[in-house]
């Protein structure tokens, strides 16, 4: 029973689409994060969610919107994705911000 | 805010030998530290924590990282790698309401 699960694992799309990257977690936990992997493997926190209420929302293209529906989802969406947007994007979640659980990852590639 | 270093992008060693991944961090308050494995294709599996306590700390697959307070370090070691252990390790820090804040990776790659 996967503790952080993503889908798709895989998405590729065209410059200009909308998409959007789910994320549940059944561990209970109050934080959902986003981060967002370069090519060069470095991990930057996008988002971060308590009990469904935004509390982190970092440097990030307004193209981008999280929502999370209840405290277990934290979904995001992001608007007319330029090649730049290429990246693996993860979702984790945490209790009380000690040790994360991460998921295994959207690679999402724009052609 | 907090940063951590990793001094080594790359580390190359022979299967069967020991190997030590370093990572230094900056904080003004105290500091919860980690260590992330990430294998190809994969997510993040979490090795270690520190979060108080003895400064030594044990984790999975024989890792075992020490907690430096004075060198503001928490350098990760394995006396005995396997060619399993090829993946990219990350170092990470918070404060407890801060987010995870990760060096930039250190690639172990052990050579048969």
């Amino acid at each position: 029973d996967t503790a952080v699960s993503q889908t798709p694992k895989y998405l590729v799309t065209q410059m200009g689409n909308d998409k959007s990257i789910k994320c549940e977690q059944n561990l209970g936990h109050d934080t959902m994060y986003w981060y967002k992997q370069d090519s060069k493997k470095f991990l930057k926190i996008m988002f971060s969610y308590n009990n469904k209420e935004l509390i982190i929302n970092e440097t990030v293209p307004n193209r981008f919107s999280p929502k999370s529906p209840d405290k277990a989802h934290l979904n995001l969406h992001i608007n007319s994705l330029e090649l730049g947007d290429s990246a693996v994007y993860f979702c984790a979640s945490s209790q009380f911000e000690v040790g994360y659980t991460f998921g295994s990852g959207t690679r999402l590639t724009v052609v | 805010a907090q940063s951590v270093t990793q001094l080594d992008s790359q580390v190359p060693v022979f299967e069967e030998a020991p190997v030590e991944l370093r990572c230094n961090y900056s904080s003004s308050v105290s500091v919860y530290l980690f260590w992330y494995v990430q294998y190809p294709n994969q997510g993040l599996q979490l090795l270690l924590k520190y979060l108080s306590g003895s400064t030594l700390v044990k984790g999975i697959n024989g890792f075992e990282a020490e907690f430096n307070k004075s060198q503001t370090s928490f350098h990760l070691r394995k006396p005995s790698v396997h060619i399993s252990d090829t993946a990219e390790y990350f170092c990470a820090v918070n404060t407890g309401n801060t987010p995870l804040v990760f060096g930039k990776g250190t690639r172990l790659s052990v050579i048969a």
